[in-house]
């Protein structure tokens, strides 16, 4: 089977600019979560959607988006890019919204801002 | 959720147990212990998690003291793979919430 899987992989913008980040859960997963993981850090929670809406936010501005799509795919969406914005990007599905000890994470994208 | 502290970092050699420990003094009465790793590069991996008895799989063990302010996961063998930052998380099972609340970790290196 299919672990989760993100794109692209890695991905370079300049300030300002926007970005949209995928991912595909694991097929029969309806829970999807979004972290960002700053260099030498560890992951920070941003959004969880499960069955296609919003359960959870973490503490990011409003220029942070994400939705859940029919399949359970979800895109993470962040507008006006900052330097600080730089960071691997991960996702993690599980099979039910509140299962946090199985969520699988996918490889991540790595976003750098110039 | 519960704060926790762990070491920053520690070694271990191949074929010994790794012991990472995990401070965790405020921990509520349903809140569990969770612990993911993390290897370069890669997304976190769940390894274990507990309430207040031990626990074991096929990765770990798990070691909650009696008063559970404190847990201690165990690698029986450690190998060369098993080199990674390891993470210790205490929240609360909640429905329609599962977000993670990850720290610093250990950094744990196993030397040949």
């Amino acid at each position: 089977d299919a672990g989760v899987t993100q794109s692209p992989t890695h991905l370079i913008k300049t300030r300002g600019q926007h970005v949209t980040l995928r991912c595909s859960p694991i097929s029969g997963h309806k829970s999807v979560s979004w972290y960002q993981q700053v260099l030498g850090q560890g992951p920070q929670f941003i959004f969880q959607y499960y069955e296609k809406e919003e359960r959870g936010r973490g503490n990011f501005p409003d220029r942070f988006s994400a939705r859940q799509f029919p399949n359970y795919s979800s895109e993470l969406n962040v507008n006006a890019l900052l330097l600080g914005d730089s960071a691997l990007y991960l996702c993690a599905s599980s099979l039910v919204g509140g299962s946090s000890y199985e969520q699988y994470f996918g490889p991540g994208t790595r976003l750098t801002v110039t | 959720d519960a704060k926790t502290t762990q070491p920053t970092s520690m070694d271990c050699a191949e074929g010994r147990a790794a012991n990472l420990p995990c401070n965790h003094s405020t921990i509520s009465g349903n809140e569990y212990v969770y612990w993911y790793r993390q290897i370069h590069s890669q997304g976190p991996q769940y390894i274990i998690h507990g309430l207040k008895n031990n626990e074991t799989n096929e990765m770990a063990s798990l070691i909650i003291t009696e008063d559970r302010k404190s847990s201690t996961l165990i690698l029986p063998h450690a190998t060369l793979r098993d080199t990674a930052v390891y993470y210790c998380i205490v929240r609360a099972d909640q429905t329609g919430a599962n977000n993670l609340f990850f720290g610093t970790g250990t950094r744990l290196t196993v030397i040949p």
